[in-house]
């Protein structure tokens, strides 16, 4: 079966830094997705790995292990607007993106 | 350029009642997807559409049809609403080019299903 885990919520202080795991199993693999959700609003794309490493975009990095099925997204200078869902999608054989639950990310001052 | 827009914003249904959910692209995109999404669960595909007169189901199709007449245009109907099927819905686009192909979303419709 196809599954994602990833930790329902984490708190972290303004300025610092959070890392937030995703683990995945899927039925072949074409890429994985991590996406940001406000509350009440639309996910919004942030990153995509399909190799093996690190993709750094400003303050947000994600990275990507194919053998170990897992992925992580880095957030750095945590910012109080950085207060949201994040959202961990790999991609099927099929180019079907398989959503986890997300990642309630709490910024306290 | 609008993106991804969707109609209504929210609505209430009493069961039993039916209802269309309208969602529009103008970027060109071969590709659209309707998902719904509830609390503590991941976004579920409903059904989607890989080009224009083409639909195909998605993980959770069951009390759902949808057309997609025009490329622009992608509509989920509803025909005998439940409360099971008070969710957010949300409308999504890509290229169709697979791979690194972003999806866009719409900014989703608040179905209350009485």
């Amino acid at each position: 079966g196809q599954n994602i885990d990833q930790p329902t919520e984490m708190t972290a202080t303004e300025g610092a830094i959070v890392q937030i795991n995703c683990t995945y199993q899927t039925s072949g693999f074409n890429g994985l997705f991590w996406y940001q959700q406000h509350a009440g609003e639309a996910p919004t794309f942030l990153s995509y790995n399909v190799l093996d490493g690190l993709e750094e975009k400003g303050r947000f990095s994600s990275f990507l292990s194919r053998s170990k099925g897992y992925s992580y997204l880095l957030l750095k200078e945590l910012q109080m607007k950085d207060s949201a869902s994040y959202l961990c999608a790999p991609m099927d054989s099929n180019y079907q993106l398989i959503w986890g639950a997300g990642t309630k990310l709490i910024i306290k001052p | 350029n609008a993106g991804v827009t969707q109609t209504p914003k929210f609505r209430v249904l009493k069961t039993g009642q039916s209802m269309t959910l309208l969602c529009a692209q103008d970027m060109n995109h071969e590709y659209m997807y309707w998902y719904r999404q509830d609390p503590g669960m991941g976004l579920r595909l409903i059904h989607y559409s890989v080009g224009e007169g083409t639909t195909a189901k998605g993980e959770v199709p069951d009390g759902y049809n949808v057309s997609r007449l025009k490329k622009q245009n992608f509509l989920l109907g509803l025909e005998s609403a439940a409360p099971s099927q008070t969710s957010v819905y949300f409308c999504a686009s890509t290229l169709g080019e697979g791979g690194a192909d972003t999806q866009y979303f719409g900014p989703g419709t608040r179905l209350t299903v009485l």
